[in-house]
């Protein structure tokens, strides 16, 4: 199975704050990345497919990037409701996987 | 648009069978997608458990391929998890979802938990 590697696992971060979580996949996946956030007690929320395409409806100031093993998720200026818990998955072999998480709480 | 809600009991003995159902509304499963079942152990985080086209072609995870079985039923429209020999390891939130072709799930039901207990 392909392993996803989040960092950091939390962090704290004020509103208007850049935010920038990090996956790492076992081997290379090209573009093969999703993002999603959740919050407590919801179901996951697909923000970001194929590495960089936003979801319809999510706000622009979420981006994507990355290629290879390397992928970032960028939040250019957090706002209050983006507090929330952000998951990569890879959907480059059909044992899909997610990373562990990143929790991004108010500081 | 295309919605999904998940039902069945919230408590299940161990060494039993987890069933579980999801509905599917604002779209037909007979569509070019997959219906999948992903799970969340409390405070942890997502591991996808397998998922079905509507053509009856499945694919499980491997770590839990052997207690597995997830159907389809066209006519109503809905999909079907059942995990078997449960222990209070398969104690989580069960989400079911829709796998655009391409990989990525989208939307979600609102999960149901599962206690396994006695």
């Amino acid at each position: 199975d392909i392993q996803m590697t989040q960092s950091p696992s939390s962090l704290s971060a004020s509103v208007g704050d850049r935010v920038t979580i990090t996956c790492r996949a076992s081997q290379s996946i090209s573009t093969f990345v999703n993002w999603y956030q959740q919050k407590p007690g919801k179901a996951p929320k697909l923000l970001i497919y194929a590495a960089s395409s936003l979801q319809s409806g999510v706000p622009s100031r979420f981006s994507g990037s990355g290629s290879g093993t390397d992928f970032t998720l960028t939040i250019s200026s957090l706002q209050r409701e983006d507090f929330a818990t952000y998951y990569c998955q890879q959907s480059y072999t059909s044992t899909w996987t997610f990373g562990q998480g990143t929790k991004v709480e108010i500081k | 648009q295309v919605q999904l809600q998940e039902s069945g009991p919230g408590l299940v003995k161990p060494s039993g069978t987890l069933s579980l159902t999801c509905a599917v509304s604002g779209g037909s499963i007979s569509s070019s997608n997959w219906w999948s079942w992903t799970r969340q152990p409390p405070g942890k985080g997502l591991e996808w458990i397998g998922e079905m086209y509507h053509s009856g072609t499945t694919n499980y995870n491997p770590s839990l391929k052997s207690r597995v079985s997830i159907s389809v039923d066209k006519s109503k429209n809905q999909f079907s998890l059942k995990l078997s020999s449960v222990t209070a390891a398969d104690t989580a939130v069960y989400y079911c979802a829709r796998r655009d072709a391409t990989g990525w799930f989208d939307p979600w039901g609102q999960g149901t938990l599962v206690t396994v207990s006695s």
